[in-house]
């Protein structure tokens, strides 16, 4: 059974550091892995798509890095601002769950202070 | 760029109500996938229709059923409603249903259960 975890699950950066988020899962028989930011009380947007047979994908100031073998994948965020503060959460999509399913983890609540 | 449409996106019911809940689709996708995420909780599947069929099924109580319409918008109506059915309701959209295919996901609908 997939299992997705985020740590740490809340973090707080001064202004311009760079951000690093952590995804884990358990099986790495994985389609593809998703990212998304959530604010509060809001909906989901979904930031980067890596799929099973790539190792990263970039946009903008966002990195996304997949290593399959080790269950991982790692976003990073240069040089982080205020408005970056929201919850982050990863989400695999694999065949040992239903078709459809996205398996999200938990998040990371990220809190870039001015 | 057209995004998720979610209707309601507020909604307060009482006990044993019935409350129904729209999503219409990104411009050509047909693939529509419903998402429940309860306070403090990551996102759980529910259900999920593929060119008007359903095409996956989570962890949808009975008193709950969907269908996707011939323009692809989908319904997802709740029956008997509990406090615990208080939750924000993600549709999500994507493009063919393939697995290596991109979610995109509505602002929610906030459903409050007294």
């Amino acid at each position: 059974k997939q299992e997705v975890t985020q740590i740490p699950a809340a973090l707080s950066v001064p202004e311009g550091e760079n951000l690093v988020l952590n995804c884990s899962f358990t099986d790495s028989a994985i389609y593809n892995l998703q990212w998304f930011r959530q604010d509060p009380g809001k909906g989901l947007t979904s930031l980067l798509l890596i799929q099973s047979s790539q190792r990263e994908q970039t946009s903008g100031r966002l990195n996304a890095s997949l290593d399959k073998s080790s269950g991982r994948s790692t976003l990073y965020i240069a040089a982080s601002q205020p408005g970056d503060s929201a919850t982050y959460l990863c989400a695999v999509r694999s065949p040992s769950a239903s078709w459809g399913k996205l398996q999200f983890g938990a998040g990371t609540q990220v809190v870039v202070t001015p | 760029a057209a995004g998720v449409i979610q209707s309601p996106r507020h909604l307060i019911k009482e006990k044993r109500e019935t409350a129904t809940l729209k999503c219409y689709p990104i411009p050509r996708h047909d693939t529509v996938y419903w998402y429940q995420q309860g306070p403090g909780q990551d996102p759980q599947f529910l259900i999920s229709f593929y060119e008007k069929m359903q095409s996956d099924k989570g962890s949808i109580p009975d008193r709950f059923s969907a269908q996707q319409f011939s323009d692809y918008h989908s319904e997802l109506n709740m029956s008997s409603l509990e406090l615990g059915d208080s939750a924000l309701y993600f549709c999500a959209s994507s493009l063919s249903g393939g697995l290596s295919e991109t979610q995109y996901f509505g602002p929610g609908t906030r459903l409050l259960v007294l």
